[in-house]
């Protein structure tokens, strides 16, 4: 079945700096959803890209579809402290009897130190 | 209320028990989710339901019964769980299944099965 690579895995920062993560695959998707879940929560969604080359932002967040439609990025500028959290990647394919599943990364567990 | 809610947050049962988890969605959506969520593994998608009626079942155990009564309430019926069962338990919704739909994520259920 189709897999998502995500990286990394944990990430340890300091207030006020940037992150970035991304997430590839070995297939192609047609969308890409970005998510953050925290501790006892659900994963909320972040930003959503239909568009290859699509270029996102939500407030400190900017999300990227990537050219190939295999890859997207997610950064985070000016990290704060209620960044913390595990942010989740997801992709979405359109193939005939399965265009509901979404296939999702293991999570990166981003922590920002004060 | 908004969103995805689920009921209850927390349930521990015995492997003997019979228990139910309660999704409701109140954002007019179509199409319903159920998903596992266990440590360090991505997120598996159960079943997924569609105007109610049943469109996924990802090969998972009898013990785990979905019922879709109408468009805005999903649940799970449990029994004769196993302890690797134990897991939080995420509900979703979205406009439809079909590709490009966005889903959103009720807070979960944590389930612990002794």
């Amino acid at each position: 079945g189709q897999q998502l690579n995500q990286s990394p895995q944990s990430m340890f920062i300091q207030e006020g700096e940037d992150v970035s993560m991304n997430c590839t695959s070995s297939s192609i998707f047609n969308t890409w959803l970005w998510y953050k879940q925290d501790p006892g929560e659900g994963p909320v969604l972040l930003i959503a890209l239909y568009k290859a080359g699509e270029l996102t932002s939500n407030g400190r967040l900017t999300a990227q579809f990537g050219i190939t439609r295999k890859d997207s990025f997610l950064n985070i500028s000016a990290s704060i402290p209620s960044d913390v959290g595990i942010y989740f990647c997801a992709g979405q394919t359109t193939t005939l009897g399965s265009n509901y599943k979404l296939t999702f990364g293991k999570g990166t567990l981003l922590t920002v130190n004060p | 209320e908004t969103g995805v809610t689920q009921t209850p947050r927390h349930l521990v049962m015995g492997m003997t028990n019979k228990k139910s988890l309660k999704c409701e969605q109140h954002l007019g959506h179509n199409a319903m989710y159920w998903y596992k969520q266990s440590a360090k593994k991505p997120l598996e998608l159960m079943f997924v339901y569609s105007l109610e009626e049943r469109v996924e079942n990802n090969s998972v155990p009898s013990r785990f019964s979905p019922e879709c009564p109408n468009s805005s309430h999903l649940f799970l019926h449990l029994h004769t769980l196993q302890p690797e069962d134990s897991a939080l338990y995420l509900c979703a919704s979205s406009q439809d299944p079909g590709g490009g739909n966005t889903q959103y994520f009720g807070p979960g259920t944590r389930l612990t099965v002794l």
